[in-house]
């Protein structure tokens, strides 16, 4: 079945640096999408891409629409404190339900 | 603002006793699910409804049952909680199948 690969699955890194994290799939998706999740709440949406090859920022974090349509990374530039969560990244074909992959843990070393 | 409401946002519960978790959305979306998220994994999906209509997972267990009043509400029953059931369950909503909008979760406790 379709099964999104997500690496990596912790990084430390220093505060202040940037971030790459990436979803790999074997089959075609229409819609990717990245979450961050905090402690003890819910998924939230960082950036949703629709179109193969779409670049697409949100203030330090920047995602980019995979141009094979299996693929998708997400990076954080110039990285801080609040930073620190899980990012899931999710995908979709068209008129259906999203998958997600297994989360990249992110810790900032002080 | 439009939301994702989950209540409560902490459970406590007896194993075996019947439990009811409830979401309520201002999106006006017509799609609404129910994940279980167990502690660094992944949220799996138990079921989803696309309007009226009821979607289970093929691996959602029997104990696991939902009821969607009207376009606004979802709950998630549990029958008989058993220890493996303590987790954390997040209400989701979509229009049609598009990007999902989360609650804040519910962590249920299985004493």
């Amino acid at each position: 079945g379709q099964q999104l690969n997500q690496s990596p699955q912790s990084m430390f890194i220093q505060e202040g640096e940037d971030v790459s994290m990436n979803c790999t799939s074997s089959s075609i998706f229409n819609t990717w999408l990245w979450y961050k999740q905090d402690p003890g709440e819910g998924p939230v949406l960082l950036i949703a891409l629709y179109k193969a090859g779409e670049l697409t920022s949100n203030g330090r974090l920047t995602a980019q629409f995979g141009t094979t349509r299996k693929d998708s990374f997400l990076n954080i530039s110039a990285s801080i404190p609040s930073d620190v969560g899980i990012y899931f990244c999710a995908a979709a074909r068209r008129d259906d339900k999203i998958i997600f992959g297994k989360g990249t843990r992110l810790h900032i070393l002080p | 603002d439009a939301m994702v409401i989950q209540n409560p946002r902490y459970q406590v519960t007896q194993f075996g006793k019947p439990v009811t978790l409830s979401c309520s959305q201002t999106l006006n979306h017509n799609v609404m699910y129910w994940y279980q998220q167990k502690s660094s994994q992944a949220p799996k999906l138990l079921f989803h409804y696309y309007d009226k209509d009821f979607n289970n997972e093929a691996d959602t267990p029997d104990n696991f049952q939902s009821r969607r009043p009207n376009t606004s509400f979802c709950f998630l029953d549990i029958r008989s909680p058993g220890l493996g059931d303590a987790a954390m369950y997040l209400c989701a909503t979509s229009r049609a199948y598009n990007e999902q909008f989360f609650g804040p979760g519910t962590r249920l406790t299985v004493l």
